[in-house]
């Protein structure tokens, strides 16, 4: 998964407790995405950035918040973690002139 | 409401035959079908795509059928090897372009046995 990096890998979280999520891509694309992948689900998208400084929310944003600070990074905060956002969640890049998405490589979040 | 339905959740097959991923899909605005393979602890990589506009597009061992009428595609992967085995995800594209947001199913886990 060259070109999209995501940290941390895994991360334990009691509820309640915040974390931040990041993503950083080298790719110089403009539109990144949080998705989150759980069994049964496929991949739901959360927020997605168009471009640097505009957000917008995707099918299951509620408990997240974003923010794409600049070009490269696009990071994912959960303000009070709960249960249901035990998660993989996977940062991608959408590659202009062609129609797919590039994934990372994913965080894999548990919250007690 | 499901957009993008992947009902099989498992398919196993024997190496050499052919694998039948399915998908069905609700919106007839889509204009793009993906397939990504999934191994675990990795993210997903794209496999391939097919337009609205076409019923069949081939790559090697993979061909992705588009039957319109039906909202259904299909995914066959022939012949199959143990390396294939995976999950696999269809995705549709909403308004493609600028944004390039895709709407996934829920995924079926491919087993090739050797």
């Amino acid at each position: 998964n060259a070109g999209v990096t995501q940290t941390p890998k895994f991360q334990v979280l009691k509820t309640g407790q915040s974390m931040t999520l990041q993503c950083a891509q080298d790719m110089n694309h403009n539109s990144m995405y949080w998705y989150r992948q759980d069994p049964g689900m496929g991949l739901r998208l959360i927020y997605y950035s168009a471009s640097e400084g505009t957000t917008d929310k995707g099918e299951v944003p509620n408990g997240y918040n974003v923010s794409r600070l600049n070009k490269r990074e696009f990071s994912l905060r959960l303000e009070s973690a709960a249960p249901s956002q035990t998660s993989v969640y996977f940062c991608a890049i959408f590659l202009a002139g062609s129609i797919e998405q590039f994934f990372g490589p994913g965080t894999r979040l548990t919250v007690l | 409401d499901q957009q993008v339905k992947q009902n099989s959740p498992s398919l196993s097959v024997q190496e050499g035959r052919i694998s039948i991923l399915n998908c069905d899909y609700t919106n007839s605005m889509f204009d793009y079908f993906l397939w990504y393979k999934k191994y675990p602890a990795e993210g997903p990589t794209f496999l391939i795509s097919i337009s609205s506009i076409k019923d069949k597009n081939e790559d090697g061992r993979f061909t992705v059928f588009l039957n319109k009428s039906a909202k259904h595609l299909s995914l066959h992967i022939v012949p199959s090897q143990p390396g294939d085995s995976a999950v696999y995800f269809c995705a549709a594209s909403v308004g493609s372009g600028n944004t390039g947001k895709l709407i996934f199913g829920q995924g079926t886990t491919l087993q090739v046995k050797p």
